[in-house]
């Protein structure tokens, strides 16, 4: 299996709603990560998960929050977005204990905030 | 501070017309420059990881070069599925935890 699944596919919520995002993958890879990418830019980091522990944390504000509940997995819960948060939400995952590891990513998620 | 610029920030070619794509980066120590193909809508699919210069790498009708300042993404008889935002990313010995820095990408346009 060489691939990072991520569902939904698509999500449309309202900005008092609670949603979560889903990532898995069965590489065995031990760093997970999200991103987020608006239209016509590069992804951008938010969070970075290195054996099931936040090691990075983009300055990303709190209604975003993430969690590796084990080493396939990786959430993001969402609470209180608001419309500027609407965009495709990344997943990726790459080995550890490499010098030169690759990012393979999910399909992501559309998010749309109402 | 690492950086990656690329360029053109897009490129409209004919079918067959072959042509090359631009990733200059400065870098704390290059640990991988990684090449991704991104389609509308979808994650970027993984291409190429050069490690050093003078390194190069081919896939079908693609072939990722790099030099101690910038790599090409040499398309070779382009097809209209080729057409995409080509993203090039770096990984410096100062990112912590594998982060890579994106460039803005090049959005390829091929037409029939």
């Amino acid at each position: 299996d060489t691939e990072v699944t991520q569902t939904p596919k698509h999500l449309v919520m309202g900005m008092t709603n609670k949603k979560s995002l889903k990532c898995e993958q069965h590489m065995g890879h031990r760093a997970m990560y999200w991103y987020k990418q608006k239209a016509k830019k590069p992804p951008e980091l938010m969070f970075v998960y290195s054996y099931e522990k936040l090691s990075i944390n983009e300055s990303v504000p709190s209604r975003f929050s993430p969690e590796c509940p084990n080493s396939s997995l990786l959430n993001l819960h969402l609470h209180a977005l608001q419309p500027e948060d609407s965009a495709l939400y990344l997943c990726a995952s790459s080995q550890r204990d490499r010098d030169y590891n690759e990012q393979f990513f999910g399909p992501g998620t559309r998010l749309t905030v109402l | 501070e690492d950086q990656v610029t690329q360029s053109p920030e897009a490129l409209r070619l004919q079918e067959g017309e072959s042509s090359s794509l631009n990733c200059s980066y400065t870098v704390s120590g290059l640990r991988g420059l990684f090449w991704y193909r991104q389609d509308p809508g979808k994650g970027p699919e993984f291409l190429f990881t050069l490690y050093s210069a003078g390194e190069e790498k081919e896939k079908e009708r693609l072939k990722a070069t790099l030099t101690k300042k910038e790599s090409f993404l040499h398309i070779t008889a382009p097809k209209p599925e080729d057409s995409a935002t080509y993203l090039c990313a770096v990984r410096g010995v100062m990112n912590r935890d594998d982060k890579i820095i994106f460039g803005k990408g090049t959005r390829l346009h091929i037409l029939p």
